[in-house]
């Protein structure tokens, strides 16, 4: 079955510093990938999503990547601030069922 | 407009007891979705929604869990029987097409309710 398969948490950064959280898939066919965010006490927001390989998503000065030769869609920003501080989802949608990674929580200092 | 909603935002219940959780869909979105999200996890799938029918239940752990939909808006998750290994989050989400074979569709999340069994 499809699965996703995020690096483990808590990444802990400085302001301004790159970030990068990695993700893999499995899956058959050709998934759509989206990363999610969840601040605290808020639901899950889309950030960014991809449909087909070599697609690019963006949003909010982060970027991923749908990488088909390596099942990838690693989330990068150049710059983090103390307010991109939350979980981080990264998921595959194969079908009508999303699959969800266990998330990955990013926290930034002053 | 107003978001995804959920309530109650937090239910304690003792084991044994009946829950029923109310998610409120963005309005026009047709397409409803219950997950359990256990802490430090990500959201696992229980059962969808287009407009009133239910297309998929097969993430529902057992027969102690239900959903409806009656009139393609709001939508009720029950728990009969509560086990304490229900404890977890359980969010809705919605979305605006019919997803038969959607796979690029967009989904928004509600806050969540926050269950837990004594």
């Amino acid at each position: 079955g499809d699965s996703v398969t995020q690096m483990e948490g808590p990444v802990t950064l400085s302001e301004e510093a790159f970030l990068t959280i990695n993700c893999t898939y499995t899956a058959t066919g050709y998934p759509s990938l989206f990363w999610y965010v969840q601040y605290p006490g808020e639901g899950l927001q889309l950030l960014l999503k991809a449909t087909k390989a070599d697609d690019k998503g963006s949003n909010k000065g982060f970027e991923a990547t749908y990488r088909k030769e390596t099942t990838s869609f690693h989330l990068e920003k150049g710059s983090v601030q103390v307010s991109d501080s939350a979980v981080y989802f990264c998921a595959l949608k194969g079908s009508y069922i999303p699959t969800f990674g266990r998330g990955t929580s990013l926290i930034v200092h002053p | 407009g107003a978001g995804v909603s959920q309530s109650p935002r937090y239910k304690v219940t003792k084991r044994g007891q009946d829950v029923a959780l109310r998610c409120d869909p963005i309005s026009g979105h047709v397409s409803l979705y219950w997950y359990r999200q256990a802490l430090g996890q990500g959201p696992e799938f229980l059962t969808y929604f287009n407009y009133e029918a239910q297309q998929d239940k097969s993430g529902l752990p057992n027969d102690r869990f239900s959903a409806e939909r009656p009139e393609g808006s709001i939508s009720t998750l029950t728990i009969q029987r509560t086990e304490q290994r229900d404890s977890a989050m359980y969010r809705c989400a919605s979305s605006t097409r019919v997803i038969y074979a959607e796979v690029t569709d967009t989904q928004y999340f509600g806050p969540g309710t926050r269950l837990t069994v004594l």
